[in-house]
């Protein structure tokens, strides 16, 4: 089947570690983005990619990186210099073209121990 | 700035009642709007996509309208079931900018119950 898997479903973090969390996408679609979803918000835009080896920042990039170095795989890396990461994490893709819509995984919990 | 809202926040109906969602947003230059739902702890499945040129969208027991001019989205569930209930959410994707972004809002909470 067609989708869209990230990995791992729950993720703890210690002080100071980076962790990464990972997307993958098998719909052979160009665009990528990592969204934050916090209680009683909406998701937030953190980063995007419309290519290969082509990234964007998002409306909270601050304290993560990421990188495309293949078509189906989108990482996220969350490092120590994010103070606040305890959030739902959502991959997405699409074919890349506006007027198509985006596609979700099933997301990441990442918590502080 | 693009702001998305959704009104109520919470929704409870009894099983079998048709019901109505609504989403505004500031600012009219959308390119289109999507409708997602959300089951806890899950991510978001696509609903309905809405191009800025047309006026509503059907799906099954989903009518998704759009009136851009007014920045408002409405989303109709006709005889809404227990499965129904989950997060639904809607985003909208502006013309300028680059690349496929979507600005969400927060969501209205639907129980459906029996």
């Amino acid at each position: 089947d067609g989708g869209i898997t990230q990995s791992p479903k729950y993720l703890f973090r210690k002080e100071g570690q980076n962790v990464t969390l990972s997307c993958e996408q098998n719909l052979n679609h160009d665009a990528m983005y990592w969204y934050r979803q916090d209680p009683g918000q909406g998701l937030r835009l953190i980063y995007y990619s419309q290519i290969v080896n082509d990234f964007q920042k998002g409306d909270i990039a601050e304290g993560y990186s990421v990188s495309r170095e293949k078509k189906e795989s989108f990482p996220l890396t969350v490092t120590s210099a994010q103070k606040n990461p305890t959030a739902f994490y959502l991959c997405a893709s699409s074919i890349g073209h506006s007027n198509q819509p985006q596609h979700f995984g099933d997301g990441t919990r990442l918590s502080i121990l | 700035k693009q702001e998305v809202t959704q009104i109520p926040a919470a929704l409870s109906v009894p099983e079998g009642e048709n019901l109505v969602l609504n989403c505004s947003f500031t600012d009219s230059a959308i390119y289109n709007l999507q409708w997602f739902r959300q089951d806890p702890g899950k991510g978001l499945t696509s609903l309905l996509l809405i191009q800025s040129s047309q006026r509503e969208q059907t799906s099954g027991r989903l009518n998704a309208s759009l009136d851009k001019s007014s920045g408002r989205s409405t989303l109709y569930i006709a005889a809404s079931q227990p499965g129904d209930s989950a997060t639904y959410l809607c985003a909208v994707r502006l013309l300028t900018g680059g690349g496929n972004k979507l600005t969400f809002g927060t969501g209205t909470q639907l129980k459906v119950e029996l």
